[in-house]
């Protein structure tokens, strides 16, 4: 039951590089969510899709951009990494349609730094 | 606009003790409100939510939260640490539009023999 699966885990990048992050869910959820982790600040959301074929930019979009390739897959791209955008980045998906109380399910996190 | 607040980014508890984390969030509206753990280079794991209903929230691992809403507080309870709660605990609140969770700066609990 691999639940969602952020590739790669760790990445070191230079600045100025692109880099996509990969993220994959089998719960047949129809929301994806893209958030960055730094340390006291929590989780913030940088973009997110509610459903197949759409998706909206959260608190922190800026630097990113993302694609909803089908029901499964949800990827996030550095088009030209900062080292400001050094940080642990989660992926995560739940069922929306059901209802606002639904939790999100978290992958394990990828671990990049930008040098 | 909705934000939590966790008041504490470390705490340090004696195995057996009494954890505490406190949550207080700020909503418009009623909220939805969660509490997640993390361990060591893992993702979040739901530890239990509040929606509606029961006020008294039990959730895994033996915590349990309470939601007062004159308070805005959502605290999170153990009667008794175990080394294996040693994590990092985020609160984390939704309304009802969209499902976007805003998150607690997180208070890392270190738990002492």
């Amino acid at each position: 039951n691999a639940g969602v699966t952020q590739t790669p885990k760790f990445q070191v990048l230079k600045t100025g590089q692109s880099m996509t992050l990969q993220c994959a869910q089998d719960m047949n959820h129809n929301s994806m969510y893209w958030y960055r982790q730094d340390p006291g600040m929590g989780l913030r959301l940088i973009y997110y899709s509610a459903s197949e074929g759409t998706t909206d930019k959260g608190e922190v979009p800026n630097g990113y951009n993302v694609s909803r390739l089908n029901k499964r897959e949800f990827s996030l791209r550095l088009e030209s990494a900062a080292p400001s955008q050094t940080s642990v980045y989660f992926c995560a998906s739940n069922l929306l349609l059901t209802g606002p109380n639904q939790p999100q399910h978290f992958g394990d996190g990828t671990r990049l730094s930008i040098l | 606009a909705q934000s939590v607040t966790q008041l504490g980014s470390h705490v340090s508890v004696s195995e057996g003790a009494l954890v505490l984390l406190r949550c207080n969030y700020s909503s418009s509206v009623p909220p939805y409100l969660f509490w997640y753990v993390q361990y060591p280079n893992q993702g979040l794991q739901l530890l239990l939510k509040y929606t509606t209903g029961a006020t008294l929230v039990k959730g895994i691992n033996g915590f349990e939260a309470e939601f007062k809403k004159s308070e805005t507080s959502f605290h999170l309870t153990k009667p008794s640490a175990h080394m294996s709660d040693a994590a990092e605990y985020f609160c984390a609140v939704t309304q009802a539009a969209g499902n976007k969770l805003t998150f607690g700066g997180g208070t890392r609990v270190l738990v002492k023999p």
